[in-house]
């Protein structure tokens, strides 16, 4: 069965760097393009960063971009979330979620999320 | 940047009831919206892609329609395992999700 089992979360200062990683089985990793999604305590879910099954093409929120980098290693099915000059509200827990649709999708058709891992929380503070 | 608008932002129903969530766009969308089910500290869980489209798994009690800008999702009749919180989401390679309607007793 499919799953993504997120790891790296923690607590750290503002200004500090965090690298999170997405472990994926049950599917075949290097088919299908992945996102990063997270959800600040209370609060709703806020679409982080998306990388290309292939990861040719990388896409980023403008909360996060030129701070966050999203990179694959498709040979350890892993996929990463590379998280510096944190702060304080980029506290969340933070999913990575795999885009639907039969595999090696170019278009909008399969850019929802048909599996997500169960997070891993992040939280900045001093 | 295309704005998601979610309506109620709480629901107060009851088991059996039909149960009616508005997602609204600022401008058109096409097809693509997904629909997904929040539990408390669980991920969310996808119910309804392309608008109407449900996904291998969820109850057909569940159901999703519209295009363009206005889009619902309805519950035929409330279970009690469908006590959450709904989002809608606008895929694309840039998604954005409405703030959430929260189904309560």
């Amino acid at each position: 069965q499919v799953q993504l089992v997120e790891s790296g979360g923690g607590v750290v200062q503002p200004g500090g760097s965090l690298r999170l990683f997405c472990a994926a089985s049950g599917f075949t990793f290097s088919n299908y393009g992945i996102h990063w999604v997270r959800q600040a305590p209370g609060k709703g879910l806020e679409w982080v960063a998306f990388i290309r099954y292939d990861g040719s093409n990388k896409y980023y929120a403008d909360s996060v971009k030129g701070r966050f980098t999203i990179s694959r290693d498709n040979s350890k099915n892993t996929l990463y979330l590379q998280m510096n000059s944190l702060r304080a509200e980029d506290t969340a827990v933070y999913y990575c979620a795999k885009e639907g649709g039969p595999g090696y999708c170019s278009s909008t058709s399969c850019r929802y999320f048909d599996y997500w891992g169960q997070g891993t929380l992040v939280t900045v503070s001093s | 940047d295309i704005q998601m608008t979610q309506s109620p932002p709480t629901l107060s129903a009851s088991a059996g009831d039909r149960v009616t969530i508005t997602c609204r766009a600022s401008q058109s969308i096409s097809s693509w919206l997904a629909w997904y089910q929040q539990k408390p500290g669980k991920a969310p869980k996808l119910l309804i892609y392309k608008a109407s489209s449900l996904e291998s798994g969820v109850p057909s009690r569940f159901s999703g329609s519209g295009s363009g800008t206005e889009f619902t999702l309805t519950i035929s009749s409330l279970q009690p395992d469908d006590f959450a919180t709904y989002y809608c989401q606008h895929y694309n390679i840039f998604s954005t999700f409405g703030q959430g309607t929260k189904v309560e007793i």
